[in-house]
């Protein structure tokens, strides 16, 4: 079974600051990984996903994540917020053999402060 | 680009009543179609998995009685939520995958008075 783990639910940091969202996850198989962000009032915009090779994923905005096979995670990083970046950010996980299930994390909710 | 249209985007319906919303892949082919629910304050929670030529595939709290879809091409597919109550409101999510690419449409805003 499948699990992710968001550890904190609330973020808040002011504009400028570097930032970490966790994200852990259960699986024994190959995995694919992925953060989504959820703008108040809209849906789901992809910001980057982890298969393979470099554990260290590149997304949209200045967001990156880093895969680690011995943690079992896949945490978000920025190093310098926007008060735009305020959002709640969703961790997800899927098995390819799946074909299109992702499983979410509970979210964590970033305010960031001017 | 590769985009997934949701409609409509808000509807409203009374209590008991049925309500039907259409996803619609454009610049790919899907592969799958994944209906997801997000409940106020919670995560999002997948309803079913739908391939093309395949049967749809329900979750353990969701059956095709209460939410049937329909997904005949590679680019379509659409959900009623039958007899609508205040449990079933929320944001429904619409996934379209391709490859290892899932892109999501903006969600369909239920409300139910």
């Amino acid at each position: 079974t499948q699990t992710v783990s968001q550890s904190d639910a609330h973020v808040t940091v002011f504009e400028g600051d570097s930032v970490e969202l966790r994200c852990n996850y259960s699986y024994g198989g190959s995995i694919y990984l992925s953060w989504y962000i959820q703008h108040h009032g809209h849906g789901l915009q992809f910001l980057l996903k982890y298969y393979s090779g470099n554990p260290v994923v590149q997304g949209v905005n200045g967001f990156e994540a880093e895969f680690s096979k011995s943690d079992s995670s896949f945490h978000l990083r920025k190093a310098s917020v926007h008060w735009s970046d305020s959002a709640v950010y969703f961790c997800a996980v899927s098995a390819p053999g799946n074909t299109g299930k992702l499983i979410f994390g509970l979210g964590t909710t970033l305010q960031v402060q001017p | 680009g590769a985009l997934v249209y949701q409609y409509p985007r808000r509807t409203i319906c009374k209590s008991g009543t049925s309500m039907r919303m259409e996803c619609q892949a454009v610049g790919f082919q899907a592969t799958s179609v994944a209906w997801y629910r997000q409940s106020p304050q919670k995560t999002f929670e997948l309803i079913a998995l739908s391939t093309v030529n395949s049967a749809i595939k329900y979750e353990q709290n969701f059956t095709q009685e209460k939410f049937p879809i329909s997904h005949p091409n590679l680019s379509f597919s659409s959900m009623t939520v039958l007899n609508a109550y205040l449990e079933d409101r929320g944001l429904y999510l619409c996934g379209a995958k391709t490859g290892y690419e899932q892109y999501f449409g903006p969600g369909t805003r239920l409300t139910v008075l």
